[in-house]
């Protein structure tokens, strides 16, 4: 049973609008969330976090939303740029400050920036 | 931030033999960890590597089927033993620097 569900498995933007890639969890004890980024033949690469004590944290052009009474996240990248394109994972800990290494991860979002 | 050298990246291996996958991080860490991708899933922990003792496995995944070394603080390996198709998957290396940062995995295939 999946407890950090990606429903979306791709998702096609045009370069300059908005991404919004999208996370839901069961787990009620999760008190961290982050999200990688995976290139082709790379290992995912960490891009941006928040913690369940915040409901927005923002990056540049990169924002994590949480709701935690939907149980859900959201990255928002603006404007989206053609680099942009990759598998970006969802990833959620109940350990405590997500600086330790057990993540539960989503199954990805492949994100396709078009020029 | 510290990066991590995984090799092989991909390796094309019969069934019922064994391969063993490296890590070395280029500064010491406490913990390392092994995921496993398998085709369009979720990455899932596998094991912790613990210097000085034994890892540390997830449910579902055994010290026989898959043993680590953790021989210092700046390497690793991955045993994939007595494979079969099911094995094919994409094996991923970390540890943590801050956040968990990964190696650029290894891509297996099991004929």
């Amino acid at each position: 049973d999946q407890q950090v569900k990606q429903n979306s498995p791709s998702l096609s933007v045009q370069e300059g609008r908005i991404s919004i890639l999208n996370c839901d969890y069961t787990n009620s004890m999760f008190d961290y969330f982050l999200w990688y980024k995976k290139y082709p033949a790379e290992g995912p690469t960490f891009l941006i976090s928040i913690s369940s004590i915040k409901d927005k944290n923002e990056d540049g052009r990169f924002t994590v939303f949480l709701n935690k009474s939907a149980k859900h996240l959201s990255l928002h990248i603006v404007p989206s740029q053609p680099g942009d394109s990759a598998v970006y994972f969802c990833a959620a800990s109940a350990l405590g400050g997500g600086s330790q290494g057990n993540l539960i991860f989503g199954k990805g979002t492949k994100l396709s920036v078009k020029p | 931030s510290a990066v991590i050298s995984q090799k092989p990246s991909r390796d094309i291996c019969q069934r019922g033999t064994s391969l063993t996958i490296q890590c070395q991080v280029d500064s010491q860490v406490t913990m390392m960890f092994w995921y496993r991708q398998q085709p369009g899933q979720s990455l899932t922990l596998i094991a912790t590597a613990n210097q000085g003792s034994e890892a540390t496995y997830e449910s579902g995944f055994v010290i026989d089927k898959f043993p680590i070394s953790r021989p210092n603080l700046t390497f690793s390996t991955l045993t994939v033993s007595n494979m079969s198709p099911e094995d094919s998957s994409i094996y991923l290396c970390s540890a943590v620097d801050e956040k968990l940062f990964f190696g650029s995995g290894t891509q297996l295939s099991v004929l």
